[in-house]
């Protein structure tokens, strides 16, 4: 059975306070993604991986920045959260170029 | 630029009818590859189903079909004899032919009514 399991579901931090968000993938996939979602918005990618040590920024990469030191493993940071970044985060991780994504269960942040 | 549009924020059907969701999407490109997704209350996403550009049949997965219209940039879902179960929050994806990117539309909440 596929997993892609995410390191908290549920988070609360201050602002300027230094946030991991860690995803993990069972299945050898080579390309990973984080989202955020927000009501209305669906959701935005802010940065991809499509092999270790490799990353992309999507739409939204300001205020974050990503660590893919193994292939199994693609960690978020928000270097200084603020308020704004209170979200739902989803990590995915992707098989082939053509295939479906497989997400994690979300983190759900707030940023007091 | 790329872009899915979902214009019903929320959809209502009764349990045992049958309900489309609309999605249409914006690009220049040939070979692209569309999705939807299901977001239960427990917010984990969940694959549906997949329709490639270059398909000439639209895709079935069950009591999911999509509705692939590829002049009018369409690829709408549609759900046979709704269940309670089916009530979540569904989104219409598209990857980018031309790198690595999946992007979603806004989403539509589905009430199915017993």
């Amino acid at each position: 059975d596929v997993k892609v399991t995410q390191s908290s579901r549920y988070l609360v931090k201050r602002t300027g306070e230094k946030v991991f968000l860690e995803c993990v993938q069972d299945m050898d996939h080579e390309n990973m993604f984080w989202y955020r979602q927000d009501p209305g918005l669906g959701l935005r990618l802010i940065y991809f991986s499509y092999d270790v040590k490799m990353k992309e920024k999507g739409d939204i990469p300001e205020g974050y920045s990503v660590s893919r030191e193994k292939k199994e493993r693609f960690s978020l940071i928000l270097e200084s959260a603020s308020t704004n970044q209170t979200s739902m985060y989803l990590c995915a991780s992707r098989g082939s170029y053509t295939g479906e994504l497989f997400f994690g269960e979300g983190s759900r942040l707030t940023v007091l | 630029a790329q872009k899915i549009t979902q214009t019903q924020p929320g959809m209502f059907v009764q349990e045992k009818e049958a309900v489309t969701l609309d999605c249409t999407y914006d690009t220049s490109d040939q070979s692209y590859g569309l999705f939807w997704y299901k977001q239960p209350s427990s917010g984990e996403m969940i694959f549906l189903i997949y329709q490639g550009s270059y398909d000439e049949q639209n895709a079935t997965e069950g009591r999911y079909s999509l509705n692939f219209q590829k002049a009018r940039k369409s690829a709408n879902l549609v759900i046979s004899a709704s269940q309670l179960g089916d009530s979540a929050m569904y989104f219409c994806a598209m990857r980018e032919p031309r790198g690595f990117k999946t992007i979603f539309g806004a989403g539509t909440r589905l009430f199915v009514k017993a």
